[in-house]
């Protein structure tokens, strides 16, 4: 999984400010999906993208979140005017291509988002 | 609903054999994922298992059972190392939204 590249590793924000999270998934994977996991507790998805698409986002609340995978360049998680709730770790995975049945496989190492 | 239940905590002992279990019910289902995790790490794939029965893979193997909404994750030989969360996750229709348990913490002892 050290293919899935995700930046900063670490984020540290004060209530209010933007946090950017990025993703850059393994080479020649178009597919990347976002997933936010609070302390002591599992994956929850939040979105999955194609280049130039969102598939679905059915996972990301209405405010404050977006994100984005440009023709080029990394996919971004943007969350605007954090708040303490938002402090997790997210993580980005990637796949060559989504199939019904073909898992992906590959995670990156994760952001840790803190807001104080 | 969705959901996925798995308990929250196992303890074993080196050597031995350990099994977690997870059931789940979800609107559709297009395969099952275990993943490990290591506390601050990122998830590692482990198994996947789309249809009936047993995969196995070295010391891990993974079962399934559609019928049930069952599926357990057997690790023999237990090593220090396997000290880990363990997930069980399953694909939802259409493939694109993978549902994730809250994770199996498993101490192995010596």
């Amino acid at each position: 999984n050290a293919g899935v590249m995700q930046n900063p590793r670490h984020l540290v924000r004060r209530r209010g400010q933007e946090a950017r999270l990025r993703c850059s998934p393994m080479k020649g994977h178009s597919h990347v999906y976002w997933y936010r996991q609070l302390p002591e507790e599992g994956l929850k998805f939040m979105v999955y993208l194609q280049k130039e698409n969102i598939i679905d986002e059915s996972g990301m609340p209405k405010e404050r979140f977006s994100a984005e995978f440009p023709k080029e360049g990394p996919s971004i998680l943007r969350i605007q005017q954090v708040v303490r709730g938002d402090s997790a770790a997210y993580f980005c995975a990637s796949s060559y291509l989504r199939r019904t049945g073909d898992p992906e496989a590959f995670f990156g190492q994760g952001t840790r988002l803190t807001v104080v | 609903g969705q959901n996925i239940d798995q308990p929250t905590e196992m303890t074993a002992t080196e050597g031995a054999i350990v099994q977690i279990n997870c059931t789940y019910q979800t609107s559709g289902f297009n395969g099952l994922f275990w993943y490990q995790q290591h506390a601050g790490e990122a998830p590692t794939f482990l198994s996947y298992n789309v249809l009936d029965g047993l995969e196995e893979k070295g010391r891990f193997s993974s079962f399934l059972s559609r019928s049930k909404g069952y599926s357990y994750l057997l690790l023999k030989e237990l090593q220090m190392k396997d000290s880990a969360s363990y997930l069980c996750a399953v694909i939802d229709t259409g493939g694109f939204k993978t549902i994730f348990g809250a994770g199996t913490r498993l101490f192995v002892k010596a």
